[in-house]
């Protein structure tokens, strides 16, 4: 069964310093979502992502951050300049097109900023 | 705004217990609803949704939940739990009006007992 992989499923990095999260999304999907979970909180969405182009952020992603589909198979989440607040769970999620069709998710990217 | 309250933090029950999860959603729309279970060091994965037509649908794994619209309620089901059940149980809701973002509960530990 198709999966959506995220790469490292670890990273850890200094205050200040840009990190790049990796995900391939299920090949025939075309939607794109970052979501993050830090410690003990909910699950929160921050981006959508389609037909190259941001569709809807939420209040967290600010300039920091943005995304990028750099060829057919990669989406990426960067943070230009971490902070000790970034520390979470970051997934990625897709879907084909359809409004009510399933958003799959990886497992995560566990992000340290120390 | 859209937004979803999962009652229970933490959940413990014995093997062959009933087990009954609520969830409550705000949304001013149509609503898809969905659950997704995290067992422990796993990804998000979709237990059952609802989009439309029998309130009661059923889902992986001998899970069941029923869409109650005048109570604004998705409650998570299942006659009698195993031990393999053990894992973290989010509701989450999304629909067209939010580009189908999800908005997820702070989500429920369940730990079974054997």
């Amino acid at each position: 069964e198709p999966e959506v992989t995220q790469t490292p499923s670890h990273q850890v990095t200094q205050m200040g310093q840009e990190v790049i999260l990796r995900c391939v999304p299920i090949s025939n999907h075309l939607y794109f979502y970052w979501y993050r979970q830090i410690l003990g909180q909910k699950v929160e969405f921050l981006v959508s992502f389609y037909n190259n182009e941001i569709s809807e952020k939420s209040e967290i992603f600010d300039d920091q951050f943005s995304v990028e589909r750099p060829d057919g198979s990669n989406f990426t989440l960067k943070i230009r300049s971490t902070k000790l607040e970034d520390s979470a769970m970051y997934f990625c999620a897709s879907r084909v097109v359809g409004g009510a069709d399933t958003q799959y998710f990886g497992p995560g990217t566990r992000l340290t900023v120390l | 705004a859209q937004s979803v309250s999962q009652h229970n933090h933490h959940v413990i029950l014995s093997e062959a217990a009933s087990l009954e999860l609520g969830c409550n959603y705000s949304y001013g729309g149509t609503v898809n609803l969905f659950w997704y279970v995290q067992y422990p060091g796993q990804h998000l994965q979709l237990l059952l949704k609802y989009f439309s037509g029998d309130p009661l649908v059923k889902g992986i794994k001998g899970f069941e939940a029923e869409f109650i619209k005048s109570k604004f309620s998705f409650n998570l089901r299942k006659p009698s739990v195993q031990w393999s059940d053990t894992a973290e149980y989010f509701c989450a809701v999304n629909g067209k009006g939010s580009n189908y973002k999800l908005t997820f509960g702070k989500g429920t530990l369940l730990t079974v007992n054997p």
